[in-house]
């Protein structure tokens, strides 16, 4: 069956440091995937997405992820966060067996000032 | 911009109350989606719904129902709301009539709900 993991469910970094956080997954064929973003009191927004082409995928807020086959991973990136990325990150795949979009349980992201 | 709008922010209900969430959206997408989102276990999908009238179960449909009666409100019911039912909700829809696995979703701000 179809699954995403997130290993990580918090995550504490110094604001203005780099960022990476993990994301695997378990499919069949080529994954579409995504990575979203929950602020405190808000609903899901989308990051980026992968659908195929270039592996290494940019999105919005400077985040990017990488579409890596072999390792079934997408993790996600950031040069340098900042404070206002406190939040909560959900990794999901499109699943075509069941069509629809499974999630991972999230990581929680803090940000140390 | 894709706007979803839930009715209700919170909500507090008593148990065995017939509880109705609402959502709305405004950018003409055909499937809509529910899911409730608890501590630890992420977003479980409730159900969903390609069209006007139809809907699909999800993982989690017992003690739920819906109603799409307009292709922009989709109606989560809690025929007899229980304490197990406490949880944040929150309403998605999704452009692509083909497929919903491949168009991502909008979210709206989500309804949080106390059954006490």
């Amino acid at each position: 069956a179809q699954s995403v993991t997130q290993p990580d469910i918090h995550i504490t970094v110094s604001e203005g440091a780099s960022l990476e956080l993990r994301c695997n997954y378990s499919y069949g064929a080529t994954p579409y995937l995504f990575w979203y973003v929950q602020s405190p009191g808000q609903g899901l927004q989308l990051l980026l997405k992968y659908f195929s082409g270039d592996t290494l995928v940019q999105g919005i807020k400077g985040f990017e992820a990488e579409f890596k086959r072999s390792q079934s991973s997408f993790n996600l990136r950031k040069p340098s966060v900042h404070w206002s990325d406190a939040a909560e990150y959900f990794c999901a795949v499109g699943s075509n067996r069941d069509d629809k979009i499974i999630f991972g349980k999230g990581t929680r992201l803090h940000i140390l000032p | 911009d894709v706007k979803v709008t839930q009715s209700s922010r919170y909500l507090v209900k008593r148990t065995g109350e017939k509880v109705f969430l609402e959502c709305v959206q405004d950018m003409d997408h055909e499937n809509m989606f529910w899911y409730r989102q608890d501590p630890g276990l992420g977003l479980r999908l409730i159900y969903f719904s390609y069209d006007v009238k139809m809907k699909e179960k999800g993982d989690i449909p017992e003690g739920y129902s819906v109603s799409r009666e307009k292709k922009e409100r989709f109606s989560l019911i809690l025929e007899s709301a229980s304490t197990n039912q406490t949880s944040m909700y929150l309403c998605a829809s999704s452009l692509d009539s083909s497929f919903s696995y491949n168009s991502p979703l909008h979210f709206g701000n989500g309804t949080r709900l106390t059954v006490t």
